[in-house]
């Protein structure tokens, strides 16, 4: 079955530090690739995504992924956090052109000023 | 636009009794889902809808069903509550042929004593 692993549980940083949350994936076919942000009593809103193209895909707030296919890899990055950063994130993955994601055990961030 | 609502927003029940969460969207989007939330665990579907009249399992759909009577509404219901069913509930729609990017509602908190 395929799956999709976060091996970072709980990242602390302190402010302006660089971040990078792993997630690996299973599927061997092609996929589309996703990172959601969970802030703290909020509903999970999408911060970037991979369909094709660039491997290196932006999105808000200064995130950043990069799809490595022959790693099965779609890491986060931000260069510099801030303190609201402090979310829950979580990567997802769905086979191309199937309409189920394949979520994360998602990753806990805690940036302290 | 609203986006995704979901009602209530929280709820407290005892084991046994029954409820029926809704989950509504004013995107006029084809595919609606339902995810549990459990620490740990990330997001898991429970059920999911392609379209109106039309619903399928996904990996958790034991002691939950679902309807999709109207294209902009889909109801999880819990007919007989467990404690184990203690999570919370997001719904999220998606349109079909676009990007795949699924819109979350804010969840409801249920908790079964």
């Amino acid at each position: 079955a395929q799956s999709v692993s976060q091996h970072n549980h709980h990242v602390i940083l302190s402010e302006a530090a660089s971040l990078e949350l792993g997630c690996n994936y299973s599927y061997g076919g092609t996929v589309n690739l996703f990172w959601y942000v969970q802030y703290p009593g909020q509903h999970l809103q999408l911060l970037l995504k991979y369909f094709s193209g660039d491997p290196l895909v932006k999105g808000i707030k200064g995130f950043e992924a990069e799809f490595i296919k022959s790693k099965f890899s779609f890491n986060l990055r931000k260069p510099s956090v801030q303190w609201s950063d402090t979310a829950e994130y979580f990567c997802a993955v769905s086979r191309y052109n199937t309409d189920k994601l394949i979520f994360g055990t998602g990753t806990r961030l805690q940036v302290f000023p | 636009n609203a986006g995704v609502t979901q009602t209530p927003k929280f709820r407290v029940l005892k084991t046994g009794q029954s409820m029926t969460l809704l989950c509504a969207q004013d995107m006029n989007h084809e595919y609606m889902y339902w995810y549990r939330q459990d620490p740990g665990m990330g997001l898991r579907l429970i059920h999911y809808s392609v379209g109106e009249g039309t619903t399928a399992k996904g990996e958790v759909p034991d002691g939950y069903n679902v309807s999709r009577l109207k294209k902009q509404n889909f109801l999880l219901g819990l007919e007989s509550a467990a404690p184990s069913q203690t999570s919370v509930y997001f719904c999220a729609s998606t349109k079909w042929g676009e990007s795949y990017e699924q819109y979350f509602g804010p969840g409801t908190r249920l908790t079964v004593t």
